[in-house]
């Protein structure tokens, strides 16, 4: 089975911190997702990675980065943290190989930010 | 902005019951993909439709594609309170490699 891991499931951090969420997949995909949801607007995709190296912005990118520079691990850095990036993060991942394809996804990490 | 958006934003229902839930989208896509979220934790994907196909059963699962409406939707035949979960469409665009995520239906089964 796919597994898809984040760091942490709770993280509580304070204001003007740099924070740095971890995903680590072990299928060997090309693909990797981070997303953010809040209740009433769904997932929103934050940043995108089609392989080492290579990222390309979502739809929410602003206060946000990420590292791709393992082909396993994705993360994403916040490098100011404000409360209103307070949310549960998702990180997903799936092959490239061939089209139709799901994604498989973290347990999420609820961040806090005091 | 958000691709797909799911309608209704919640449904309660009694266990037996049939429930449907509706996705609609803006752009031209590949695929069609449901996932379900337990309060909490991370999406588990059912389903995926392709952009040629109208309707796919897995289970109790029924999903339907229109692609000249460019909308879908999921039904979950007889429902269980175990059933009782967000459920999102996400849509897999032709241009770029993203899969967008609607703001999903919260599903109560009531035992």
């Amino acid at each position: 089975d796919v597994k898809v891991t984040q760091s942490s499931r709770y993280l509580v951090k304070r204001t003007g911190e740099k924070v740095f969420l971890e995903c680590v997949q072990d299928m060997d995909h090309e693909n990797m997702f981070w997303y953010r949801q809040d209740p009433g607007l769904g997932l929103r995709l934050i940043y995108f990675s089609y392989d080492v190296k290579m990222k390309e912005k979502g739809d929410i990118p602003e206060g946000y980065s990420v590292s791709r520079e393992k082909k396993e691990r994705f993360s994403l850095i916040l490098e100011s943290a404000s409360t209103n990036q307070t949310s549960m993060y998702l990180c997903a991942s799936r092959t490239a190989r061939y089209l139709n394809t799901e994604a498989f996804f973290g347990q999420g990490t609820r961040l806090t930010v005091v | 902005s958000q691709q797909g958006e799911e309608d209704p934003q919640a449904l309660s229902i009694q266990e037996g019951e049939n429930a449907t839930m509706n996705c609609s989208y803006k752009t031209s896509i590949n695929n069609l993909q449901w996932y379900r979220q337990n309060s909490g934790r991370g999406l588990v994907h059912l389903i995926l439709i392709r952009s040629n196909e109208r309707e796919k059963h897995s289970g109790r699962l029924r999903v339907t594609l229109d692609t000249s409406k460019k909308s879908s939707s999921l039904l979950i035949t007889a429902s269980r309170a175990a059933d009782t979960a967000s459920y999102f469409c996400a849509t897999d665009a032709i241009a770029g490699n993203m899969l967008t995520f609607g703001g999903g239906t919260r599903l109560m089964v009531k035992p």
